[in-house]
Order: structure tokens, then C-alpha cells, then sequence
């Protein structure tokens, strides 16, 4: 298997850009999970979907943020503007049901001038 | 909501040394426990879990750890570290049945040749 599968690896933008980020999870798994990481914030779930439906996006920071999974194999989290403080690393994960291992992509990396 | 505590974010161990990286969780339901490491500018992938049964879990690349539900605590040990274990360490939990996985803040091993 491919494993978790995001795009872009790494981005620069200026601030007020749209920025897209893509996911594909691992074939049959039904979770999608969007992480963030940064220094000062560590790890933080933005939202996560099961079977395509989000359960939680009590961790998505603002408005400016967005994240879709109109099917199974494709998820894209949104930033619209782009500030900063984005700046920062944006993991895909994906898992089949609770208590199974979540399966992390390798990242991409964000870095809003 | 559950939390987790990774009360060092930082420790050195000289090559060959054990090593134990410790972890402690809040939570007022049953849990679920993780390892995971994170190699330098790659995504995270899970050393061991614990879910339920024995206590005492083992995982990959040498590493255990130790399930006590009386201290609330999950900590990681290995008995002999090698130069290739340098990484950052997290521990994570959810609620039994839940997807959602609250990690902590990391701990970064450095192994001293």
C-alpha cells in the first residue's frame, strides 16, 4: 500500500493566498484525520471524518479554514486568506475504526511570507 | 476530555543506556494508549499501542512500555538505545471506542555516542 498521501510536500506563499492542501488516505480505511504541528502548539487535531462525514472540527482555528471529503479517497483542507501564523506542518492520517493504528503522511509543509 | 502529560520534552541518553520516556493521562472514561515516533522532517508512525489485556506492551525497534491504570501512567522504556532512536517521542490517548487522539507535547531523545 501507497500509505497516507498528501500534496504539496512544501509551499511558500504570500500572506492573503489561497492555500489548498490534498489527502488521500489509505484504501478502505473510513477515518481521515487533519493535523497541525508547530513549536509552540505541539500536535493539534484540526477536524477529523468518518465515512466521509466530519465528526469533530472543534480544533479548526478560525473561519479561514476549511476542510472537505466529498468521497472516500480525497480530502482537501483550505486556508482562505493565508496569514503568518499559519505557517506551520499539516498532517494528513488516516485509520479503519477506533483503536486501530492512524497511519500519518508525511506532511506538508507551510510556510505563509 | 482526556489529556496527556509528556512531563520531559527533552532527554539525553549516551548510546547503549536505557531509557524511559514518561507518560501520564487524564481521562474519566477507559482509554486507549500510544506511542509514536517522529523522525526528523517525517510524518509519525506508531511504535505500540496498548488497548486492553495484558499491561505490559511490546512494540517495534526494542521498545516496551507499561500500562498502570492506578498512576494513570503509559511510560516507554527501552533497554539499550542506539544512535537511530535519536527521534521525538509522543504519547497519545483516546477514549475506548473513539477515534479521536489527543497527543501530548513530545519528548526528544537524543542519544549521546
Amino acid at each position: 500500500d501507497a500509505g497516507v498521501i498528501q500534496s504539496p510536500r512544501h509551499e511558500v506563499t504570500e500572506m492573503g493566498q489561497e492555500v489548498t492542501l490534498r489527502c488521500k488516505p489509505i484504501s478502505g480505511h473510513n477515518s481521515l484525520f487533519w493535523y497541525r504541528q508547530t513549536m509552540m502548539r505541539g500536535l493539534e487535531l484540526l477536524i477529523y471524518f468518518n465515512n466521509n462525514v466530519p465528526i469533530d472540527d472543534s480544533g479548526m482555528p478560525e473561519d479561514r479554514f476549511s476542510a472537505k471529503m466529498p468521497n472516500a479517497s480525497f480530502s482537501t483542507l483550505k486556508i482562505q486568506p493565508s496569514e503568518p501564523r499559519d505557517s506551520a506542518v499539516y498532517f494528513c492520517a488516516s485509520s479503519f475504526s477506533a483503536g486501530n493504528t492512524i497511519y500519518f503522511g508525511e506532511g506538508s509543509w507551510l510556510t505563509v511570507v | 476530555a482526556q489529556s496527556v502529560t509528556q512531563l520531559d520534552s527533552q532527554v539525553p541518553v549516551f548510546e547503549e543506556a536505557p531509557v524511559e520516556l514518561r507518560c501520564n493521562y487524564s481521562s474519566s472514561v477507559s482509554v486507549y494508549l500510544f506511542w509514536y515516533v517522529q523522525y526528523p522532517n517525517q510524518g509519525l508512525q506508531l511504535l505500540l499501542k496498548y488497548l486492553s489485556g495484558s499491561t505490559l506492551v511490546k512494540g517495534i525497534n526494542g521498545f516496551e512500555a507499561e500500562f498502570n491504570k492506578s498512576q494513570t501512567s503509559f511510560h516507554l522504556r527501552k533497554p539499550s538505545v542506539h544512535i537511530s532512536d535519536t527521534a521525538e517521542y509522543f504519547c497519545a490517548v483516546s477514549e475506548a471506542g473513539n477515534e479521536k487522539l489527543t497527543f501530548g507535547t513530545g519528548t526528544r531523545l537524543t542519544i549521546i555516542p
